[in-house]
């Protein structure tokens, strides 16, 4: 297994474009996040999955990001209409859930994506 | 909601040195998870150590080990004999498992520095 994979790495835009990330998450895990980290500052939570099913999203999440997880494998986070206050770095992280073994709610996390908008 | 606080936004540390790094949270649970994360420059976050709310006994991983004391809300990671590649940010986190919001809450970090 290689981990959290996330595409693209970088991705700069101009305001108004939409942009897609892709995460990969562990194979086994069932588990997937996304988290925006700013500069200086700690992970901010987006929204999780279990499975296909999104079980929270943040609140203050903008309507105009989406995210999706359809076969419970692969995710994908869309922004759209973007802004330049959505520049940062996205994250993606998996785990097992609860009972799920010695690991279970340990995130992995992958390497990011920094979104640049100009 | 929880929350997480950790007031040493940078802290620097001599070579074989032993540092420690303080986080505080705030939270009405009994039982949690917390966590400290390491983030290099550049580089992907990695897990360092894991402690459960229920477990008295102190995490350790090497030369990684923690002070939890629950009562005051308090979680701190003492690195002993710092080595160069300790030189990252250090995120503390909060996780509220078993049908609470599970997600991570984290800090807002310390940078650390290793000094050769």
């Amino acid at each position: 297994d290689t981990g959290v994979s996330q595409d693209p790495r970088h991705k700069i835009t101009k305001r108004g474009q939409n942009v897609t990330f892709r995460c990969d998450p562990i194979s086994e895990h069932n588990r997937l996040y996304w988290y925006r980290q700013t500069l200086g500052q700690g992970p901010e939570f987006l929204t999780y999955f279990q499975n296909e099913a999104q079980l929270e999203k943040s609140r203050l999440l903008s309507d105009r990001f989406s995210a999706e997880r359809p076969k419970g494998s692969f995710s994908t986070l869309e922004i759209q209409r973007t802004e330049q206050g959505d520049s940062a770095m996205y994250l993606c992280a998996s785990s097992l859930g609860w009972g799920q073994g010695n690991g279970a709610n340990v995130l992995t996390f992958g390497a990011g994506s920094r979104l640049t908008v100009l | 909601a929880q929350t997480v606080t950790q007031s040493q936004p940078e802290m620097s540390v001599q070579e074989a040195e032993t540092v420690t790094l303080s986080c505080t949270y705030d939270t009405s649970e009994s039982n949690y998870y917390l966590f400290w994360y390491k983030q290099p420059p550049s580089r992907q976050m990695i897990l360092v150590i894991r402690q459960e709310a229920y477990k008295q006994q102190n995490a350790t991983e090497n030369r990684f080990s923690v002070n939890f004391q629950k009562a005051a809300k308090s979680f701190s990671l003492k690195i002993s004999d710092s080595q160069l590649g300790d030189t990252a940010m250090y995120f503390c986190a909060f996780m509220k498992p078993q049908g609470g919001s599970e997600k991570l809450v984290f800090g807002k970090g310390t940078k650390l520095t290793v000094n050769p």
